[in-house]
């Protein structure tokens, strides 16, 4: 079975600061990994995915995420936070069934 | 341009009554999909459908139908069976690969009084 663990259901950080969101998953098989972005009221928006072809990946708005086979992860980040980042961003998994589990979803505050 | 619409963006029921949230896509995708969202549970799977005219239950399915009787429209209906049915339900669609990503809808507010 697959899950996902996104770990802090709050994050806040400075304007300016490292943004780090952590995504755990587990899956029996080499899975495919999504972060998305929800802005209040609005549907989610892909901000990058792993699909095995490069473990580093970079996505819209700055952020990239680094997939670790060793440790299950697969943690957001972004050099300097800026105002407009706060939202909730959710991690996703699918193992190939085209069914995706989502995180809890981690809610970023952006400090002034 | 492509994308997913729902309707409406807010939606007041009494309680008991059946209420149809609607989805409709241009990007000529395959699969279809139907999430709830409450605070702090992420989002949970109510039914997908991958092919016209098939359906599959998700996770959360007790309470809810759906049908896909076109390609491009999946729409969601909760039954009075349900019994929370407060709750912000999105849209979702892609093609039938499970590394391309899906593309999700603005969203429907229900609020059921």
């Amino acid at each position: 079975a697959q899950s996902v663990t996104q770990l802090g259901s709050h994050v806040s950080v400075s304007e300016g600061a490292l943004v780090l969101l952590r995504c755990n998953y587990s899956s029996s098989v080499p899975p495919y990994l999504f972060w998305y972005v929800q802005y209040p009221n609005q549907g989610l928006q892909l901000l990058l995915k792993y699909t095995s072809a490069a473990t580093l990946v970079k996505g819209i708005n700055g952020f990239e995420a680094e997939f670790k086979k060793s440790e299950t992860s697969f943690h957001l980040t972004k050099p300097s936070a800026h105002m407009s980042d706060a939202a909730e961003y959710f991690c996703a998994v699918d193992s190939g069934t085209y069914k995706y589990i989502f995180g809890t979803g981690t809610r970023l505050k952006v400090l002034a | 341009d492509g994308g997913i619409t729902q309707s409406p963006k807010y939606l007041f029921r009494k309680e008991g009554q059946n209420v149809t949230l609607s989805c409709e896509q241009n990007l000529n995708h395959d699969a279809m999909y139907w999430y709830r969202q409450d605070p702090g549970q992420g989002l949970r799977l109510i039914y997908y459908s991958q092919i016209v005219n098939d359906f599959q239950k998700g996770d959360i399915a007790e309470g809810y139908s759906v049908s896909r009787e076109k390609k491009e429209s999946f729409p969601l209906t909760v039954t009075s069976a349900q019994k929370n049915p407060t709750a912000f339900y999105l849209c979702a669609s892609s093609i039938v690969e499970a590394s391309y990503g899906y593309t999700f809808g603005s969203g429907t507010r229900l609020t059921v009084v």
